[in-house]
C-alpha cells in the first residue's frame, strides 16, 4: 500500500522557473517531513510541518501542510541548477507508531 | 553541526554470511532507527530503538535482523545469513524526541550492502 503519493514523479524545468510538487495521502499524519536526497547519499532534512495549514519558508522553498494534515506541497521559486535532486516527503501516520513512511519522491532537474 | 555517521560506506559479502552495520547517532538524541532503500525503490522503515530496546519494527525486520547499542555511542544492525535480496542502502537515523519538531529524524550517509 502506497501511503504517500508524490507527484510528479519527474520534473525537468529551466533555471528561473517556478514549480510545485505534491505529496498526497488518504491518511492523516501527525507530522510530515520533506527531505532532499542525492544519488548514493542519505536523505537530508529540509523541513518538518506539524500543524494543519502550516506554511514554512526556507529561502526560495515554501512548504505547506494541508488543513486536514493529509497532504503537503513544496513550492520552489526561481529554481536554480543547485536545486536539482530527489525530493522526498515522509510522514508519521496518526495513531500508528513513530516510523516514517516515505513517498517515492519527485526527481527534479533544473537546467541552466 | 552534529551529524549521524555510518561505517562502512560499502560492504560486500557473500550470501549466507553475517554482517554488522555501524552507526553513531547524534550525541544527545534518544531514539534510533534503521531504514533501507533497495535500488530504485522508496526508503523503508526497519526498526526503531529507545531505552535499550526495540520500540517498533516492520514486517521486514524478521529474525534475520537484530539491533544493539553496545556502548554509549554506537548503534548496530546485524544481518545474519545474508540473502541476495538484502542488497540495499541501509540508513541509520536518530531523533531527540517523538513529538512535534523534536521528532525530526536525521539520517546518516548510508551503508551500501552488496550480497553476492
Amino acid at each position: 500500500t502506497q501511503l504517500l503519493e508524490q507527484s510528479p514523479q519527474f520534473l525537468s524545468i529551466q533555471e528561473g522557473e517556478n514549480l510545485t510538487v505534491y505529496c498526497n495521502s488518504s491518511s492523516v499524519f501527525s507530522s510530515l517531513q520533506w527531505y532532499r536526497q542525492e544519488p548514493g547519499e542519505g536523505p537530508v532534512l529540509l523541513v518538518t510541518v506539524v500543524t494543519g495549514g502550516e506554511v514554512k519558508k526556507l529561502k526560495r522553498l515554501t512548504f505547506q501542510f494541508g488543513d486536514a494534515r493529509k497532504d503537503s506541497s513544496l513550492h520552489i521559486t526561481a529554481a536554480q541548477p543547485g536545486d536539482t535532486g530527489l525530493y522526498l516527503c515522509a510522514g508519521v501516520a496518526a495513531n500508528s507508531g513513530y516510523a516514517l513512511n516515505f513517498g517515492k519522491g519527485t526527481s527534479l532537474l533544473v537546467t541552466p | 553541526e552534529p551529524e549521524v555517521t555510518q561505517t562502512p560506506s560499502h560492504q560486500v559479502t557473500q550470501m549466507g554470511q553475517e554482517v554488522i552495520l555501524r552507526c553513531v547517532p547524534i550525541s544527545n538524541h534518544l531514539y534510533f532507527y534503521w531504514y533501507r532503500q533497495i535500488l530504485g525503490q522508496k526508503v523503508e522503515f526497519l526498526v526503531s530503538f529507545y531505552n535499550n530496546e526495540i520500540s517498533e519494527k516492520s514486517e521486514i525486520f524478521d529474525d534475520q535482523f537484530s539491533v544493539e547499542r553496545p556502548d554509549g555511542s554506537n548503534f548496530t544492525l546485524k544481518i545474519r545469513s545474508t540473502k541476495l535480496e538484502d542488497s540495499a542502502m541501509y540508513f541509520c537515523a536518530s531523533s531527540y524526541g517523538l513529538a512535534g519538531s523534536s521528532y525530526e529524524q536525521y539520517f546518516g550517509p548510508g551503508t551500501r550492502l552488496t550480497v553476492t
